[in-house]
């Protein structure tokens, strides 16, 4: 079936990077862009970027530009959300999802990953 | 604090209907029909249930539907049912820098 399966939850200490994966299936991977959505505990959803499989191409919400970094691998069907310099604000779920037509429309997400930064 | 603006909670009967607004401006919700609506139960990742503005995903129950009035969109859930309580967000394509903005997002409560 179509889905979206991301790597394990992650403990970074204040300053160092995380690279998260997202694994597609059940579809055809270039077609659809990749979105990245983070949630901390407790709190809303807060939308970090998109990156096109087919090109390579992404673009990154304001707030993360110079900070993340969305690339991919076409031949294992896999996109990946990179984010430096961490600080504590950065402790939440991080969850891809598919966007399907419109811009804002994101019809499968992956299960999430726990990025925890603590020193 | 976030683009959009929703209420932080609701709460209904089972059986009654429930509306919930998503208010944002001429450069987001007002300005295109690219508004989306989320369910999320606790633990969960975030389920499609309207898309652009009105539109439904294959599977989704037709007691959920969308409309926008201006720079207001809202969900509105016709009998309401136990499994309907969770959080709901809205999101928008916005013609600033952000490109893809959410609302805080709206607890629903059923009695």
């Amino acid at each position: 079936q179509v889905q979206l399966v991301q790597s394990g939850a992650e403990v970074k200490k204040p300053g160092a990077s995380v690279k998260v994966s997202c694994k597609a299936s059940g579809y055809t991977f270039p077609t659809y862009d990749i979105n990245w959505v983070r949630q901390a505990t407790g709190q809303g959803l807060e939308w970090m970027g998109w990156m096109n499989p087919s090109s390579g191409n992404a673009a990154y919400a304001q707030k993360f530009q110079g900070r993340v970094t969305m690339t991919r691998n076409t031949s294992i069907r896999t996109a990946y959300m990179e984010l430096s310099s961490l600080r504590s604000e950065d402790t939440a779920v991080y969850y891809c999802a598919r966007r399907v037509g419109a811009p804002s429309a994101f019809d499968i997400w992956g299960q999430g990953t726990l990025v925890t930064v603590s020193s | 604090q976030s683009a959009l603006t929703q209420p932080a909670s609701v709460s209904g009967s089972p059986g009654q209907s429930i509306t919930i607004s998503c208010t944002g401006t001429s450069s987001d919700v007002g300005g295109y029909n690219y508004v989306s609506w989320y369910q999320q139960h606790p633990g969960k990742a975030p389920k499609l249930i309207i898309y652009e503005v009105t539109n439904r995903p294959s599977g989704v129950s037709n007691r959920f539907s969308g409309s926008k009035s201006g720079n207001t969109a809202s969900l509105t859930i016709s009998g309401l049912q136990s499994e309907d309580e969770a959080d709901y967000y809205c999101n928008s394509y916005t013609s600033s820098t952000t490109l893809v903005v959410f609302g805080g997002g709206t607890k629903l409560t059923v009695l």
